[in-house]
């Protein structure tokens, strides 16, 4: 089984709506981070999180919010999406205690369309 | 600010050719470096890292070295594959701010023709 999972995979939506994309952890680590992906501008970070109580913002938080219920379950929600939230959609994690240089460990993605 | 660039893709190059990926960076303190590859259709997996000058990262056959003199971690590879077709990105991490967030490149893409 996947160490981080993302759904859904793939989600086709209308300019307005609400929209809530998931992720999932068993890897028992504190950290969790959302970005999203453009052509052609790498990955921008959009929320983290640091624990249950600990949200900060990341580059480009407008337009977005999330939730972090618990340890292994962090949400991205778009409150009325827009076009140009069109964009493949990563949730990440990372081990406070662990060396190496704050390694991050990625969810295979969620393309999300907004028409 | 702190920041990462990357080569501009696409990168074709025929099997067993040698490759290069340039990557270079500007950071406040000491960063650690990372090279992330993405296949097709997948998350991004990390390819190898380098936490202080003059280490050398290494995995799969890629090396990059972690240059503080030209702030350069460049990444290397003798003799590709077709299966190394993917999209790499290199990425920097300041450890003095303790917020484990990264900074990525705009990310390089690699194509592999038999």
């Amino acid at each position: 089984d996947a160490d981080v999972t993302q759904t859904p995979r793939n989600r086709i939506t209308k300019t307005g709506k609400r929209i809530m994309l998931e992720c999932s952890q068993t890897k028992g680590h504190d950290r969790m981070y959302w970005y999203r992906q453009d052509p052609g501008l790498g990955l921008r970070l959009i929320y983290y999180s640091f624990d249950v109580k600990d949200i900060n913002k990341g580059e480009i938080s407008d337009g977005y919010s999330v939730s972090r219920q618990a340890q292994a379950k962090f949400s991205l929600s778009l409150e009325s999406a827009i076009p140009n939230q069109t964009a493949l959609y990563f949730c990440a994690t990372s081990d406070l205690l662990a060396s190496g240089g704050n390694e991050q460990f990625f969810g295979p993605g969620t393309r999300l369309t907004v028409l | 600010g702190n920041s990462v660039t990357q080569m501009e893709g696409p990168v074709t190059l025929s099997e067993e050719a040698f490759l290069t990926i340039n990557c270079t960076y500007t950071a406040t303190g000491y960063p650690s470096l990372f090279w992330y590859v993405q296949y097709p259709g997948e998350g991004l997996q990390l390819l190898l890292k380098a936490t202080k000058a003059d280490d050398k990262g290494s995995n799969k056959g890629f090396e990059a070295t972690y240059r503080k003199e030209t702030t350069s971690f460049h990444l290397e590879k003798g003799s590709v594959q077709v299966s190394d077709s993917a999209v790499y990105f290199c990425a920097l991490s300041l450890s003095s701010s303790n917020t484990g967030k990264l900074i990525f490149g705009q990310g390089t893409t690699l194509q592999v023709k038999p």
